[in-house]
């Protein structure tokens, strides 16, 4: 079964650091990768997506991803993070079980601080 | 950003009580989802849809159901809500996809539910 793993439940950075969310999952074929903001109170916004090809995926907002298949993780960074990055972030495998399912990590909230 | 909107985006029930959400799209996507969300755990399928009148169940379907009468709309029930039913649900839209291909999904914006 598909499963995916977020083992930061909350991370703090400082505002104009970096940032590396980690994501681990769990496959047995070429994933679909995604990752999802979620600001308090709204739904979720796709940040980014891998299905195939180049393994660093850019996405919107200044954040990328690296597939590591090695690994089976798919790390979401940020060279410079902004205040308004807070928020709840979510890893996500997609596979093909006779319909399109999408399995959740649990998230990581970011804070950041001044 | 995809039209889907979610109806009411808050409610207040009590145990005992029925309850029905709504998922309208205005995309035209084959299929919705209903998730909910919990602190801890992310997001969990209730619910799905690949067409008008055919559904199936997520991995937390107990105590809920689902229709789709028209490919816009797709109703979650709570026939009997309980207080583990409290949480934020999300209902999603994707296009068609096969075992080659897959299409991401959209969320609305979310109704949160509290049974007391």
């Amino acid at each position: 079964a598909q499963s995916v793993t977020q083992p930061d439940i909350h991370i703090t950075v400082s505002e104009g650091a970096s940032l590396e969310l980690r994501c681990n999952y769990s496959y047995g074929a070429t994933p679909y990768l995604f990752w999802y903001v979620q600001s308090p109170g709204q739904g979720l916004q796709l940040l980014l997506k891998y299905f195939s090809g180049d393994t660093l995926v850019q996405g919107i907002k200044g954040f990328e991803a690296e597939f590591k298949r090695s690994q089976s993780s798919f790390n979401l960074r940020k060279p410079s993070v902004h205040w308004s990055d807070a928020a709840e972030y979510f890893c996500a495998v997609g596979a093909w079980t006779g319909f399109q399912k999408l399995v959740f990590g649990t998230g990581t909230r970011l804070l950041v601080s001044p | 950003d995809a039209g889907i909107t979610q109806s009411p985006r808050h409610k207040v029930t009590e145990t005992g009580t029925p309850v029905t959400l709504r998922c309208h799209q205005t995309e035209n996507h084959r299929y919705m989802y209903w998730y909910r969300q919990d602190p801890g755990h992310g997001l969990r399928l209730i619910h799905y849809s690949y067409g008008v009148k055919d559904t199936d169940k997520g991995e937390v379907s107990d105590g809920y159901s689902v229709s789709r009468s028209k490919t816009e709309d797709f109703l979650l029930t709570l026939e009997s809500a309980t207080s583990s039913q409290t949480s934020v649900y999300f209902c999603a839209i994707s296009e068609s996809g096969t075992g080659n291909s897959y299409n991401e999904q959209f969320f609305g914006p979310g109704t949160r539910l509290t049974v007391l």
